[in-house]
């Protein structure tokens, strides 16, 4: 069964770094998500992608944010510069159709520790 | 987003039925009941959605009460591999790209004793 990817499973960066997380959502899926989930609290949205642009975003994602799409299969967020409470599990999501129902398919996550 | 309380706990022995209550009586009447639930160290994972009628798939049931406020989820005969952080989350019959928006609430957590 097809799946999203995310790599890497953990990433350590030091405070201030800039860092990429990487998704590779399910091939034939047109919306992407990015949620997290800090350590032992509830996972929370944070963006919503479709046709190359944010159709949707939560107040976490704020300027030191961003996604893109660079091409046909990646899907990435860049976090610019990176504080202590970033640290969290990163869980990239897609979708297939604009069908109501449609469940979001999630990857299983990349840790980021921010130190 | 309707609310909805879940029990923050559950345990069960394996090979059992599972039933994991789910209360959302601000329920509107479009909003779908959606379960997804989380497995140690992975991503959520979708397992069912209904509407008004009971449903069945590969996974588990749901089972709607008459008044949808309320819905439990049946792991029919509960494994190992179901311990799990299971989520019960509203949502909109809104179509559109917002509707990826999923709020995820604590979610009961299930413990399957061998």
């Amino acid at each position: 069964e097809p799946e999203v990817t995310q790599t890497p499973s953990h990433q350590v960066t030091q405070m201030g770094q800039e860092v990429i997380l990487r998704c590779v959502p399910i091939s034939n899926h047109l919306y992407f998500y990015w949620y997290r989930q800090i350590l032992g609290q509830k996972v929370e949205f944070l963006v919503s992608f479709y046709n190359n642009e944010i159709s949707e975003k939560s107040e976490i994602f704020d300027d030191q944010f961003s996604v893109e799409r660079p091409d046909g299969s990646n899907f990435t967020l860049k976090i610019r510069s990176t504080k202590l409470e970033d640290s969290a599990m990163y869980f990239c999501a897609s979708r297939m159709t604009r069908e109501n129902n449609s469940p979001l398919h999630f990857g299983n996550g990349t840790r980021l520790t921010v130190t | 987003d309707a609310k909805t309380t879940q029990p923050n706990s559950m345990e069960s022995n394996e090979e059992e039925p599972v039933h994991l209550p789910c209360n959302h009586s601000t329920i509107s009447g479009t909003d779908y009941i959606h379960w997804y639930r989380q497995l140690p160290s992975q991503g959520p994972e979708y397992v069912i959605h209904g509407l008004t009628s009971n449903v069945n798939n590969r996974m588990a049931s749901l089972a709607i009460a008459e008044d949808r406020k309320s819905s439990t989820l049946i792991l029919h005969r509960a494994t190992l591999r179901d311990a799990a952080v299971y989520y019960c989350i509203l949502r909109p019959n809104a179509g559109g790209t917002s509707y990826g928006k999923l709020t995820f609430g604590q979610g009961t957590i299930l413990t399957v004793h061998p």
